[in-house]
């Protein structure tokens, strides 16, 4: 079974410029969720999706966001325009339980922002 | 709110040596607790979770966790470190599904 995946792995931008990041979750995984990592940070919450409705938004950082998941399948996240404070790993998990148990975590896309 | 604490940054051991990573916990209620790895150019990997079973977990590659309510810790620990266990290490808590993480923990293994 093919477990999550990100896209791109690394993207460098300069600031004002727009980056969208693509997660693919486990096939039949209705709950999505994007995290994300400033360097020296913790991994930090942003957005949770059951299916394509956004569950919880609460760790979105401002309205240079926007979250999508078409279709309840994959997800992209868009910044723009971004912002140097915008870099760091941004992490995408899935799972096909809501509530408390585990989630399945992707490799990342390391956001520059020059 | 829950809330992770994970003390010192960065942990170095010897081959062989135990290995102990502390995490303290805030939360009202009782909570499901999670240990991360992620190895270099990696994701994150689940090592183990406690969900209010046993209070002693157990998890891949050796490690374990013992959850203390009363001290509010779920420390990792494995008796003998070995050099593919270097990564950093992540204590998280369930908050209504999303995860709250602490700082992280870097591991290093001196031959």
């Amino acid at each position: 079974e093919a477990g999550v995946t990100q896209f791109p792995s690394h993207s460098v931008i300069e600031k004002g410029q727009t980056v969208t990041l693509r997660c693919d979750p486990i096939s039949g995984h209705d709950n999505l969720y994007w995290y994300r990592r400033v360097m020296g940070k913790e991994i930090k919450f942003l957005l949770h999706f059951v299916k394509e409705s956004k569950q919880d938004e609460s760790g979105m950082p401002n309205n240079r966001f926007l979250a999508e998941r078409t279709g309840g399948t994959y997800s992209t996240l868009k910044v723009q325009p971004a912002e140097l404070e915008d870099s760091g790993v941004y992490f995408c998990a899935s799972s096909p339980w809501t509530g408390g148990n585990e989630q399945f975590f992707g490799p990342g896309t390391r956001l520059t922002v020059l | 709110a829950q809330s992770v604490t994970q003390l010192g940054s960065h942990v170095s051991v010897s081959e062989g040596a135990l290995v102990l990573l502390r995490c303290n916990y805030s939360s009202s209620v009782p909570p499901y607790l999670f240990w991360y790895v992620q190895y270099p150019n990696q994701g994150l990997q689940l090592l183990l979770k406690y969900t209010s079973a046993a209070t002693l977990v157990k998890g891949i590659n050796g490690f374990e966790a013992e959850f203390k309510k009363s001290e509010t810790s779920f420390h990792l620990t494995k008796p003998s470190a070995h050099m593919s266990d270097a990564a950093e290490y992540f204590c998280a808590v369930s908050d209504g599904g999303k995860l709250i993480f602490g700082q992280g923990t870097e591991l290093s293994v001196k031959p």
